[in-house]
């Protein structure tokens, strides 16, 4: 099983949808979480932490299933400027060196 | 937006040549990382610092080698560039982690899109 998992998507969802990802993580040791955004050719930059069952951040909401080993994102309203990609970044357990997944991508149409 | 910076931003080299990027901070973060990022593979880590003068190797670090004389700069050099080489580098940098997280929150830099012919 590799370390981070994540479905690549593309989702393609219309403006004001509800969208949700999942990403599973290998490592029973993770105790915090991190998704982050990455536009088109950027750089990726923090959305949420989560370092409890899960976080909320306006539209955004991180929640953490540690039995079965996933942490969704759940985007509410959707706007165009979600479109990007997500990364989901489990803590090493112990390390600094952070595993990041591939990233799922999201497409936000008119 | 945290003191991160890339050079160059954009180079075309020929096989066989050495290249050297620079990474470059303002913020004092102990830790400072080099990526690679290519389609279908996401995010890969090459080498990564824990301090000025201590490195190690990430998971591609085949053909690169790194070097950090002072806090502020990281450098990665690939001894001689191949086709395969080509790719997006990023770097990035962190603070010495605190509390529950053994990770902190990494800061990326622009990224350097590296072109090998």
């Amino acid at each position: 099983r590799k370390e981070v998992e994540q479905d690549p998507g593309p989702f393609n969802v219309p403006e004001g949808a509800t969208v949700a990802f999942n990403c599973t993580y290998s490592n029973s040791a993770s105790q915090s979480f991190f998704w982050y955004r990455q536009d088109c050719r950027k750089e990726p930059k923090l959305l949420m932490s989560v370092y409890s069952s899960g976080n909320e951040d306006g539209r955004f909401t991180a929640q953490l299933n540690r039995a079965s080993q996933y942490i969704s994102l759940l985007i509410r309203d959707s706007k165009l400027s979600d479109s990007a990609t997500y990364l989901c970044v489990p803590s090493s357990g112990g390390s600094y060196i952070p595993t990041f997944g591939r990233g799922t991508s999201l497409i936000v149409h008119p | 937006d945290a003191g991160i910076t890339q050079s160059p931003r954009h180079k075309v080299t020929e096989t066989g040549t050495p290249v050297t990027l620079r990474c470059h901070q303002t913020e004092n973060h102990r830790y400072m990382y080099w990526y690679r990022q290519d389609p279908g593979h996401g995010l890969r880590l090459i080498h990564y610092s824990y301090g000025v003068k201590d490195t190690d190797k990430g998971e591609v670090s085949d053909g690169y080698s790194v070097s950090r004389s002072k806090t502020e700069d990281f450098l990665l050099t690939l001894e001689s560039a191949t086709s395969s080489q080509t790719s997006v580098y990023f770097c990035a940098i962190s603070e010495e982690s605190v509390g529950l997280s053994s990770y902190n929150e990494q800061f990326f830099g622009p990224g350097t899109r590296l072109t090998v012919l």
